[in-house]
């Protein structure tokens, strides 16, 4: 699978959006943009993933550019709940393993 | 059961005591992962079960490590001869693959501490 970059951390006041960068320079035409987050002391949690189309969900938006090398994750209205590290991971499919990297590091401030 | 369930919750043992942690995944799930977490560390993948595939156990550290699962229900992960370096949170998380998305539901996890 192909490997992300992600900044290690960025703040973003409460009630503004959150818009997380992510890289894939090296992404394959049939692999999937994932984004999973951990907030402190818990197990991560699935927010959303997409192939080249933008997707939306109750969570979260993806963008992802057209030649699919970077996307970003919008979260349109941070809460201080939304502190929390955020991965952005490559899987070539639902069968694939999804190995977790160092993620980015969302602060929300009031 | 609603969710991920682990056991122990929490596990304090001495160094180069046995270990047994145990997963029992959400029903009906065919894929089943461990990972660890050490204090303020990321996500450290161990082990993987897909279905009756045989596992990928790529990521564990030692010898010392080893995991079961009993068709598609619970997991158990060995620790032998635990170390103090292996204190950490071990979490399990249960996948459902429907079409496109491979979604993770974690359990809360063990936290082992060796002295």
């Amino acid at each position: 699978d192909a490997k992300t970059t992600q900044p290690p951390s960025m703040d973003c006041a409460e009630g503004r959006a959150a818009n997380l960068p992510c890289n894939h320079s090296t992404i394959s035409g049939n692999e999937y943009v994932y984004w999973y987050r951990q907030i402190h002391s818990q197990g991560p949690q699935y927010i959303i993933h997409g192939l080249k189309n933008n997707e939306t969900n109750e969570m979260a938006s993806l963008i992802i550019t057209e030649d699919r090398k970077s996307s970003t994750l919008i979260l349109p209205h941070a809460t201080l709940r939304d502190t929390a590290v955020y991965y952005c991971i490559i899987l070539a499919g639902a069968n694939s393993k999804l190995t977790f990297g160092k993620g980015i590091t969302l602060s929300v401030r009031p | 059961g609603a969710g991920v369930s682990q056991s122990p919750s929490n596990k304090v043992t001495e160094k180069g005591k046995d270990v047994e942690l145990r997963c029992d995944p959400i029903s009906g799930h065919t894929a089943l992962y461990w990972y660890r977490q050490r204090l303020g560390q990321g996500l450290e993948f161990l082990i993987y079960f897909q279905g009756n595939s045989a596992p990928d156990k790529s990521g564990l550290p030692s010898d010392r490590f080893s995991a079961e699962r009993t068709g598609e229900s619970v997991s158990t992960l060995t620790i032998q001869r635990t170390q103090q370096e292996d204190s950490a949170v071990y979490l399990c998380a249960s996948i459902i693959q429907v079409q496109t998305k491979n979604e993770q539901f974690f359990g809360p996890g063990t936290r082992l501490t060796v002295l």
